[in-house]
């Protein structure tokens, strides 16, 4: 399975913006790039997605670097309810499952 | 509200007691998925099913049963359940997307098993 590495923790401070890295050097072209994050005593909640442009949705944006060896999930104004633990999934195209890592566990400090 | 629904959300029971572990999907999804969250180890896929009837092995299938009868219901049986399938089980359900799974997942809140 393709794997992505992520920093074990970042703190941050709220109404500010948040950049959270996410390496994934063995990406494949096909290769989808997902963020998934999980909230304290809840199951993982989907926040975005790309295959390579750069994305934006209601709650991040995803920037792709152009090789794709990597990508950053921008939450553009954190407030407290962002704390949890941020998982950068790669879905390998044909698999029909995504594979967690051990994510980057967000801290806002109020 | 679109929602997947897992039943229990806590079970404490004791080893080789049979027990299983509804989930329930709304949305017409076809795909559906178990996996098991451990310290250290992150989530893992149990099983999973394209659609009704069709279910597959993921990476940690020794000692669950899956079934699939119909679209939106995707139970986790326990046949005899052992102290090291204490865990937190989640399931997720999806659409299937153009190509596979492209599609995001939504998972549920969560079963707590503590096989004692």
């Amino acid at each position: 399975d393709a794997k992505t590495t992520q920093p074990n923790s970042m703190e941050s401070n709220e109404e500010e913006p948040v950049h959270l890295p996410c390496n994934h050097s063995t990406i494949s072209g096909t290769d989808y790039i997902h963020w998934y994050r999980q909230l304290p005593s809840q199951g993982p909640e989907y926040v975005i997605h790309g295959l390579t442009s750069n994305v934006n949705n209601r709650m991040a944006s995803l920037a792709i670097a152009e090789d794709r060896k990597s990508s950053t999930l921008i939450l553009h104004r954190a407030t407290l309810r962002d704390a949890a633990v941020y998982y950068c999934i790669l879905q390998i195209q044909g698999a029909q499952k995504l594979v967690f890592g051990q994510g980057t566990r967000l801290t806002i400090n109020p | 509200e679109a929602q997947v629904t897992q039943n229990p959300r806590y079970l404490i029971t004791v080893t080789g007691k049979k027990l299983t572990v509804t989930c329930s999907q709304n949305m017409n999804h076809e795909y559906m998925s178990w996996y098991r969250q451990d310290p250290g180890l992150g989530l893992r896929q149990i099983y999973y099913s394209m659609n009704v009837e069709v279910t597959d092995k993921g990476d940690v299938p020794e000692g669950y049963k899956v079934s699939r009868k119909e679209k939106r219901n995707f139970p986790l049986i326990l046949e005899s359940p052992s102290p090291n399938q204490t865990s937190l089980y989640f399931c997720a359900s999806s659409p299937l997307g153009t190509g596979g799974l492209n599609q995001p997942q939504h998972f549920g809140d969560g079963t707590r098993l503590s096989i004692l």
